[in-house]
């Protein structure tokens, strides 16, 4: 299995581009979800999803949005980037019922917004 | 890699020395609790985990401990290595939630 993969590994992007961060998972878990983390911060959560076809907010929601119509594939997709996105985006998945403890995380983007 | 965190709070341990690093979690409700490594240019890794109806729970060379009294989560890393350098998250969720909550994060660094 290859795990959580993401690509690109690193993007700049032009204030108010957009642009869709990749996530993909072989290892056919329910859970999927996408963290943001900034400079002296830990991870925050900004969509999640349980299963395909069902997404939800998390801390951070605000300027992007997710689908999940394969259980593989969870992207990310920022509409109209703004300087504030710019961070290290991870993806990350879990089994799902009663597997809490096993948290797969992609090695991250990072994304730099002009 | 890149810079996790440019402000983290750092323990610097002697190579072979025990390292604590300790995490304060905010909500009451949340009853499951993880430790992550970072390193750098990577994705967090888990490290252990411990339930709220337990206070100890042991790995290998890693011991967590858990004060819901205090709200408080040490990691114990027994016989600290140069490869044990990285940051340090813990993270807190309630029972039927995947959200995880992450802590800001402590970088270990280890001196030979």
């Amino acid at each position: 299995n290859a795990g959580v993969t993401q690509t690109p590994k690193f993007q700049v992007l032009k204030t108010g581009q957009s642009m869709t961060l990749q996530c993909a998972q072989d290892m056919n878990h329910e859970y999927m979800s996408w963290y943001r983390q900034d400079p002296g911060m830990g991870l925050r959560l900004i969509h999640y999803s349980v299963g395909a076809g069902i997404t939800d907010q998390g801390e951070v929601p605000n300027g992007y949005n997710v689908s999940r119509s394969t259980t593989e594939d969870f992207p990310l997709r920022l509409l109209s980037a703004a300087p504030s996105q710019t961070s290290v985006y991870f993806c990350a998945s879990t089994p799902g019922q009663g597997n809490r403890e096993t948290q797969y995380f992609g090695p991250g983007t990072r994304l730099l917004v002009l | 890699g890149e810079s996790v965190g440019l402000h983290l709070p750092t323990l610097s341990v002697q190579e072979g020395d025990n390292s604590i690093i300790n995490c304060a979690y905010s909500n009451s409700a949340s009853d499951y609790f993880i430790w992550y490594k970072q390193e750098s240019g990577k994705g967090p890794q888990f490290i252990i985990d411990i339930r709220s109806n337990m206070d100890k729970r042991q790995g290998q060379r890693v011991t967590v401990l858990l004060n819901k009294t205090v709200k408080h989560l040490s990691l114990q890393i027994a016989a600290t290595q140069p490869g044990d350098s990285a940051v340090y998250f813990c993270a807190e969720t309630e029972d039927s939630s995947y959200k995880l909550i992450f802590g800001s994060g402590t970088r270990l660094l280890v001196r030979p």
